[in-house]
């Protein structure tokens, strides 16, 4: 069964970095077949996505973050991670990640978010 | 950017009762929603893709519909394990995603 899981520091900064890293086990995340990405949700809030790479490095951001947003893989951990530079109260959220995958079934094709990471609080404060 | 307006964004109902909530595309995107519930402290279930089709393993009281902008997910008769919050997402302009704002499902 494929598990996600994030960790990282609960408290930053203003002004500093976010970095989170989501470790898969279950499957390898050198599947061709898959992206992997980052979802936050701030307090009180609906889900934003943030970001999605490939094992071979190719990255999608969010355009409204993207200024500030590195993402990165580390096959030989089979773990992608997350950067968020410059950061502010804005961006307190439960961080999750998750794994995009393509489905084509009958006369559907079409990407889902369909395992996620149980998400991981983030507090900006000083 | 497409934006997906979600209603009601709460919604109090008793197990048993049927009810429907609703997202709405700001542009047409044919059939690409998806449908997650999201449980407090848990990470998020697929229930529905493609509008209307049944994640493997989600019970058959879960019904999506809907095409262009207008789209609604409707439980038939809940049960206590439904109350959740329940996000519709566009995936019409994949590899870029946007989700709703969240409809959370109280018991009465």
């Amino acid at each position: 069964q494929l598990q996600l899981q994030e960790s990282g520091p609960g408290l930053v900064k203003p002004s500093e970095t976010l970095s989170l890293t989501c470790t898969v086990s279950g499957d390898s995340i050198s599947n061709d077949n898959y992206y992997w990405g980052w979802i936050r949700q701030p307090p009180g809030k609906g889900l934003e996505w943030i970001a999605s790479i490939h094992y071979s490095g190719s990255t999608y951001y969010n355009p409204s973050l993207e200024s500030r947003v590195t993402v990165s893989v580390d096959t030989s951990k089979n773990e992608f991670s997350l950067k968020l530079s410059s950061v502010t109260v804005a961006d307190t959220a439960v961080y999750y990640c998750a794994r995009r995958a393509v489905i084509s079934k009958m006369h559907i094709v079409t990407t889902v978010f369909d395992y996620w990471g149980q998400g991981t609080l983030v507090t900006v404060s000083s | 950017d497409i934006q997906m307006t979600q209603s009601p964004s709460s919604l109090s109902a008793s197990v048993g009762d049927r009810v429907t909530i609703t997202c709405r595309a700001s542009q047409s995107i044919s059939n690409y929603v998806n449908w997650y519930q999201h449980k407090p402290g848990k990470a998020p279930d697929l229930l529905i893709y493609g509008a209307s089709t049944l994640q493997s393993g989600v019970p058959s009281r879960f019904r999506g519909s809907g095409s262009g902008t207008d789209f609604t997910l409707t439980i038939s008769s809940l049960q206590p394990e439904d109350f959740a919050t329940y996000y519709c997402q566009q995936s019409y302009s994949t590899p870029i995603y946007t989700f709703g704002q969240g409809t959370k499902l109280e018991i009465k």
